[in-house]
């Protein structure tokens, strides 16, 4: 079937720190990838997405690359800051449904 | 766009009574989504809607779950003699017809349920 893994969390790093979640999915076909943000009190939220294989999403400095070979969509950002803690979710989509990971949380300190 | 929303954002109720809750999707989008997100773990598929037409429905909606848009504008879900397993964050979500046929799902503020 489809599935998302996520690594486990909580990720704690320092402020300026480089940030890397780990994504891999399970699927027919190729699906789009997304990555979801969800901050303390609100809903979900899109942070970035990629279509086909080698496509890279981007948005407000966080990255990931869809790599067809390894199943990976991994989630990167150079310099972390208090206010990107959040949970952030990995998902595909599948039909008209999105399939989604646990959830990372992910905690920045100043 | 003024976004998706949800009402109530909370609801306390006792075991065995019924709950509503309501979605407006952003206006113009004919998909609408529900997913349920118990605590730790990511939100789950429900039931979707094409406009006014339930086109699909998860094994997680048991009898006691229904959904409806009647006008293909807002939705209501409404939980039936509620459990304490019921007890979640219940996500609306709003897209568009794509023409790559993958739209992009906007999420709404949830509705966090407490059975007790």
């Amino acid at each position: 079937g489809n599935s998302v893994t996520q690594m486990e969390g909580p990720v704690t790093l320092s402020e300026e720190a480089f940030l890397t979640i780990n994504c891999t999915y399970t699927a027919t076909g190729y699906p789009s990838l997304f990555w979801y943000v969800q901050y303390p009190g609100e809903g979900l939220q899109l942070l970035l997405k990629a279509t086909k294989a080698d496509d890279k999403g981007s948005n407000k400095g966080f990255e990931a690359t869809y790599r067809k070979e390894t199943t990976s969509f991994h989630l990167e950002k150079g310099s972390v800051q208090v206010s990107d803690s959040a949970v952030y979710f990995c998902a595909l989509i599948h039909g008209n449904k999105l399939v989604f990971g646990a959830g990372t949380i992910l905690r920045v300190k100043s | 766009d003024t976004g998706v929303s949800q009402d109530p954002r909370h609801k306390i109720t006792k075991r065995g009574q019924n709950v509503t809750f309501r979605c407006d999707p952003i206006s113009e989008h004919n998909r609408l989504y529900w997913y349920r997100q118990t605590l730790g773990q990511g939100p789950e598929f429900l039931t979707y809607f094409q406009n006014e037409a339930q086109l699909e429905k998860s094994r997680l909606l048991s009898d006691r779950f229904s959904a409806e848009r009647p006008k293909g504008s807002f939705s209501t879900l409404e939980i039936q003699r509620t459990e304490q397993g019921d007890s979640a964050m219940y996500l609306c979500a709003s897209s568009r017809p794509w023409a790559g046929g993958q739209d992009t799902q906007y999420f709404g503020p949830g509705t966090r349920l407490t059975v007790l």
